[in-house]
């Protein structure tokens, strides 16, 4: 089945610092890639959708200076939080659909999820 | 807009006990539905999902959801509840053909009681 991974599972930084995260679709190739943000106890909010080749659609109120995101290949895309603060804490999940397999079907495959604090 | 709405944060059921989650869509157009499990700091794992195909859709773990039109609901039900079904769930609507983005629901908490 798709598969899709994300690394780190989990990081600790300091304030002020810049964290990246990869999401790598393993068995499939993905022109779309989707990052969304999932606060404790909440549903999934979209960040925004990457395009390959492309820049990234941002939904309203998400700031592209500070997760910038680069889908550099149709396999992977990355997501950087800039100038991380505590407020950015959170779990980030990512999900790509795949580009042959789903058809209009528009089943997204998920990412395990990476957990991010900000100290 | 397409929206889905999930009633109630939260479900307790007894082990062995009838599983039913409830959602609602809301979609001007035909939508596509779907249901995804979310184990504790972990991602999501699609259970079913439902594509103008047949109106009852089978799931993996024993659940199903039927689509009703009439009543825009795309509810989730398990005949027999199971520890390991205790998780949060998610109702996720999108629309049919290209890349539409797909909104989720607000999620509950299934607690099984043993």
């Amino acid at each position: 089945g798709a598969v899709v991974s994300q690394h780190p599972s989990w990081v600790i930084c300091k304030s002020g610092t810049s964290v990246k995260i990869e999401c790598r679709s393993l068995d499939f190739q993905a022109t779309t890639m989707f990052w969304y943000r999932q606060f404790p106890k909440q549903s999934l909010m979209l960040m925004a959708t990457s395009n390959e080749g492309s820049k990234a659609t941002y939904e309203q109120g998400v700031e592209k200076d500070k997760f910038l995101i680069n889908h550099a290949s149709l396999t992977l895309s990355t997501l950087t939080v800039t100038s991380a603060h505590p407020e950015d804490s959170s779990f980030y999940i990512c999900s790509a659909r795949d580009d042959v397999g789903t058809g209009g079907n528009n089943e997204q495959f998920f990412g395990p999820g990476t957990r991010l604090t900000v100290l | 807009a397409q929206s889905v709405t999930q009633l109630g944060s939260h479900v307790s059921v007894s082990e062995g006990a009838l599983v039913l989650l409830r959602c609602n869509y809301s979609s001007s157009v035909p939508p596509y539905l779907f249901w995804y499990v979310q184990y504790p700091n972990q991602g999501l794992q699609l259970l079913l999902k439902y594509t103008s195909a047949a109106t009852l859709v089978k799931g993996i773990n024993g659940f199903e959801a039927e689509f009703k039109k009439s009543e825009t609901s795309f509810h989730l039900t398990k005949p027999s509840a199971h520890m390991s079904d205790a998780a949060e769930y998610f109702c996720a609507v999108t629309f049919s053909g290209g890349y539409q983005k797909v909104t989720f629901g607000t999620g509950t908490k299934l607690q099984v009681i043993p």
